[in-house]
């Protein structure tokens, strides 16, 4: 069965400051990943997915991933955070069914 | 509207109560998921459609818990005898087909907070 390990519970970073967020996931066959965010009092929303191809991604508001199949991780990434990126942080694996299980979460607080 | 609707978007039972929660999923989306989400913690896998069957509803916690989606299009939670540990934000989310077909990206709703008494 297909897990999620999200390391960090709390992180927090100063404004202007690099981030990244851990992920490391667990499934046998190609996986398909996704980083999720969610801010107080809002929906879950997409930042980036991985399929296939270049395992770099870039996604909205300036953040990238990158898959690496020896480490089993999908390690989220931005190079200079905003206040307005303090939120919850979502990785999620979606098998070949199409069920899709997320990690436990990363609150990311932002230091003036 | 565009996106994925929920209703209610709070819900507060006592112990024992039946409760139904509804997902008004975006128009077309053949693929429908139910999450829970309890304080502090990721969102749960219940069950995932694609359209009218369920596909997975291995994330059901018991028998108490049942989900249907009789036209492929809206779906209904349904929670019976509700208990304590029921209270949680309970998330909907659709799909389209993409292709590949695991590809495709969830949109979620605002979820139902169910709170029992």
């Amino acid at each position: 069965a297909q897990s999620v390990t999200q390391p960090d519970i709390h992180i927090t970073v100063s404004e202007g400051a690099s981030l990244e967020l851990r992920c490391n996931y667990s499934y046998g066959a190609t996986p398909y990943l996704f980083w999720y965010v969610q801010s107080p009092g809002q929906g879950l929303q997409l930042l980036l997915k991985y399929f296939s191809g270049d395992t770099l991604v870039q996604g909205i508001k300036g953040f990238e991933a990158e898959f690496k199949r020896s480490q089993s991780s999908f390690n989220l990434r931005k190079p200079s955070v905003h206040w307005s990126d303090a939120a919850e942080y979502f990785c999620a694996v979606k098998n070949q069914g199409g069920k899709l299980i997320f990690g436990q979460g990363t609150e990311l607080s932002v230091k003036p | 509207g565009a996106g994925v609707s929920q209703t209610p978007s709070n819900k507060v039972t006592e112990k024992g109560k039946y409760v139904e929660l509804r997902c008004d999923p975006i128009s077309g989306h053949t693929a429908l998921y139910w999450y829970r989400q309890s304080l502090g913690q990721g969102p749960e896998f219940l069950i995932y459609f694609q359209g009218t069957g369920a596909a997975d509803d291995s994330g059901l916690p018991n028998d108490r818990f049942f989900a249907v989606r009789p036209e492929g299009s809206v779906s209904t939670l349904k929670i019976q005898r509700t208990e304590r540990g029921d209270s949680a934000v309970y998330l909907c989310a659709s799909s389209l087909l993409d292709s590949p077909p695991q590809a495709g990206e969830l949109f979620f709703g605002e979820g139902s907070r169910l709170t029992v008494l």
